[in-house]
């Protein structure tokens, strides 16, 4: 049970460049997330899946779009990439939905630095 | 809005000593739900406990304890006898209980460093 993986862990961009960071989990969970934590912040929501083919944004979506073609995983887009972009991402899963009802766990993270 | 303070960004103690992380959280819900999450140097974020807000009852995992009084709105982490390996970031979380809402709101993390 490898549980919540994410690929790459590293990536560097330039500003304008595109990019597709893969999260994929095999506990059959039915929801996903990706966050950003940026340094002296926690992590902030950016869009999040309830299912298959479902998506919806999160606390700050613009610049990045998503897509959950399969149930194990949940893609997350940079169109054209800016500085401000600059992040470590999570990706997170959980069976039932939302932190309220259930505990979401977390991918290792990946790191991306926007030139 | 929801918000979750951690005041301490960062702690030092010497191994074996007990230390305790502070989060003090703001909501108008009275029904929500609070987290710790431990962020080793190795960068992944590990799940430690999540309490309801009925349930005030101070929970006790080996070495680690927490306090939670609605009274103070304070959801607090006691390491005892700390070792090197607690070294990380600590970061508290708040959800509020609507169904549907996704939104979990983290504290900034407080940097626990265990000197040997």
């Amino acid at each position: 049970n490898a549980g919540v993986t994410q690929t790459p862990k590293f990536r560097v961009l330039k500003t304008g460049q595109s990019m597709t960071l893969l999260c994929a989990q095999d506990m059959n969970h039915e929801y996903m997330y990706w966050y950003r934590q940026d340094p002296g912040m926690g992590l902030r929501l950016i869009h999040y899946s309830v299912g298959e083919g479902t998506t919806a944004k999160g606390e700050v979506p613009d610049g990045y779009n998503v897509s959950r073609l399969k149930k194990q995983n949940f893609l997350l887009g940079l169109e054209s990439a800016a500085p401000s972009q600059t992040s470590v991402y999570f990706c997170a899963s959980s069976y039932r939905r939302g932190p309220s009802t259930d505990t979401q766990y977390f991918g290792p993270g990946t790191r991306l630095t926007v030139l | 809005a929801q918000k979750v303070t951690q005041a301490q960004t960062e702690i030092s103690v010497v191994e074996k000593e007990d230390v305790t992380l502070d989060c003090v959280y703001e909501t108008r819900d009275t029904t929500y739900y609070l987290f710790w999450y431990k962020q080793p140097p190795s960068g992944e974020l590990v799940f430690l406990i999540r309490r309801n807000s009925f349930d005030e009852q101070n929970e006790i995992s080996g070495r680690y304890s927490w306090n939670f009084q609605k009274s103070t709105s304070s959801f607090n982490f006691t390491i005892t006898a700390s070792q090197v390996v607690d070294s990380a970031v600590y970061f508290c979380a708040l959800s509020e209980a609507n169904f549907g809402n996704e939104k979990l709101t983290f504290g900034t993390g407080t940097r626990l460093t265990i000197i040997p």
